[in-house]
């Protein structure tokens, strides 16, 4: 399917566990981000990409691990999760400077 | 850095009304671009309307219209002839035009449209 795609759509994990959260887009966008969406905070930028193997901090990047080995593929991992994760997380892509494009967001529950 | 404010966090408007969503944001760049994004209830970011910093004439898109303000830092969206389907959180982003470049966005503003 053509578009970016997230999974999984919804998660529930345990504290102190280790979960990943994947991210695909086909267009070979060279840009990606992950975004968490809390209320009263709006996204928030975790971790973004300007190419593959290149990956910068966001606004809020502790606990989050990213990677980018492949244009289209973005994973973010929560090393160790923490009630504090639980949010919708977003991931996005675009190309150079204009809009983003916006998969449909993972709903992530920490126990 | 760069940071994006809404200062609205709901507003309401009557259908076939207007409604103007404001949105202020500090950079010290001349070379970005702004966006207003819609989320309704089913999650999804929609982007609405797209603003290029170096041009003067404010975006339109069809009922969706903005007026940029670049020295006061200002890009707020109005909504003409408000539908029920614009009831959404809307959200305004700035993304500087150099490499590297993030997406920042603000809190959003939550719009109720009654019937």
């Amino acid at each position: 399917d053509a578009g970016i795609t997230q999974s999984p759509r919804y998660k529930i994990t345990e504290t102190g566990r280790q979960v990943t959260l994947m991210c695909h887009q086909t267009w070979s966008h060279s840009y990606m981000f992950w975004y968490r969406q809390d209320l009263g905070h709006g996204l928030r930028l975790i971790y973004y990409s300007a190419a593959a193997d290149i990956t910068d901090k966001g606004e809020v990047p502790d606990g989050y691990v990213v990677s980018r080995s492949k244009t289209e593929n973005f994973p973010l991992t929560l090393e160790s999760a923490t009630r504090s994760q639980t949010s919708v997380y977003f991931c996005a892509s675009s190309p150079w400077s204009t809009e983003a494009f916006f998969g449909q967001g993972t709903r992530l529950t920490v126990v | 850095a760069q940071t994006v404010t809404q200062s609205q966090p709901e507003m309401s408007v009557q259908e076939a009304e207007t409604v103007t969503l404001s949105c202020t944001y500090d950079t010290s760049e001349s070379d970005y671009y702004l966006f207003w994004y819609k989320q309704p209830p089913s999650r999804q970011m929609i982007l609405v309307i797209r603003q290029e910093a170096y041009k003067q004439q404010n975006a339109t898109e069809n009922r969706f219209s903005v007026n940029f303000q670049k020295a006061a830092k200002s890009f707020s969206l109005k909504i003409s002839d408000s539908q029920l389907g614009d009831a959404a959180m809307y959200f305004c982003a700035y993304r500087s035009a150099g490499y590297g470049n993030k997406l920042v966005f603000g809190a959003g503003t939550i719009l109720r449209v009654k019937s």
